[in-house]
């Protein structure tokens, strides 16, 4: 069965730092893809960003990057510059070539001081 | 183009009563996910849709819960005689497929659930 883990309850960083949460998983399949998400205080999930398994280049958007290590099963989400609005839950998440279901990670309590 | 709505977005019900919430997703998505999350937990994964076919339903769904999307646009979510387990947040996810091999679901806002 797949499964993920985030091993970060919480953290806290000051405004304008680089940040940096990780996550890892455990499959045996090949294909596959992996998401970050956002979940504000009573707001609705958002994605932050997604990575093919097949793709070797990391993705980047903006001020979000991830650092996929396949081999390790290791998708951390790095987060540049971070901003007040980056304060949020997020949730690691996977998903196999051959099935649509999300399997979640327990999430990440990102705090951003002023 | 608007996103994924769900109604109501809170229930307080009394336990043994019948619960339905209703789901809306992005306009032309084939593809409808339910989903539950509890406080502080990630969501876990119900059942989905593509158009009116029921394709997956997880373990977690039991005979008291079902799903059904008639004609392929909007989705109920119907929970019968309710638990206090049931207190939930129940999210909705609609997803189109481009031709390409990533199938991005796009989250509403969730409907509360409260079983008293």
């Amino acid at each position: 069965a797949q499964t993920v883990t985030q091993s970060q309850p919480e953290m806290s960083v000051q405004e304008a730092e680089t940040v940096t949460l990780s996550c890892t998983y455990d499959t045996s399949e090949s294909n596959y893809y992996l998401f970050w998400y956002k979940q504000p205080p009573s707001r609705q999930m958002i994605l932050v960003i997604r990575q093919e398994a097949y793709k070797q280049q990391n993705a980047t958007e903006n001020r979000f990057s991830v650092n996929f290590q396949k081999a390790a099963k290791s998708f951390s989400l790095k987060i540049s510059d971070s901003q007040l609005g980056d304060t949020a839950m997020y949730f690691c998440a996977f998903r196999m070539d051959s099935n649509y279901q999300l399997i979640w990670g327990a999430g990440t309590k990102l705090i951003i001081k002023p | 183009d608007t996103g994924v709505s769900q109604n109501p977005r809170h229930k307080i019900t009394k336990r043994g009563q019948n619960v339905t919430f209703r789901c809306d997703p992005i306009s032309e998505h084939n593809r409808l996910y339910w989903y539950r999350q509890t406080l502080g937990q990630g969501p876990e994964f119900l059942t989905y849709f593509q158009n009116e076919a029921q394709l997956e339903k997880s373990r977690l769904l039991s005979d008291r819960f079902s799903a059904e999307r008639p004609k392929g646009s909007f989705s109920t979510l119907e929970i019968q005689r309710t638990e206090q387990g049931d207190s939930a947040m129940y999210l909705c996810a609609s997803s189109f497929r481009r031709g390409g091999p990533t199938d991005t679901q796009y989250f509403g806002p969730g409907t509360r659930l409260t079983v008293l």
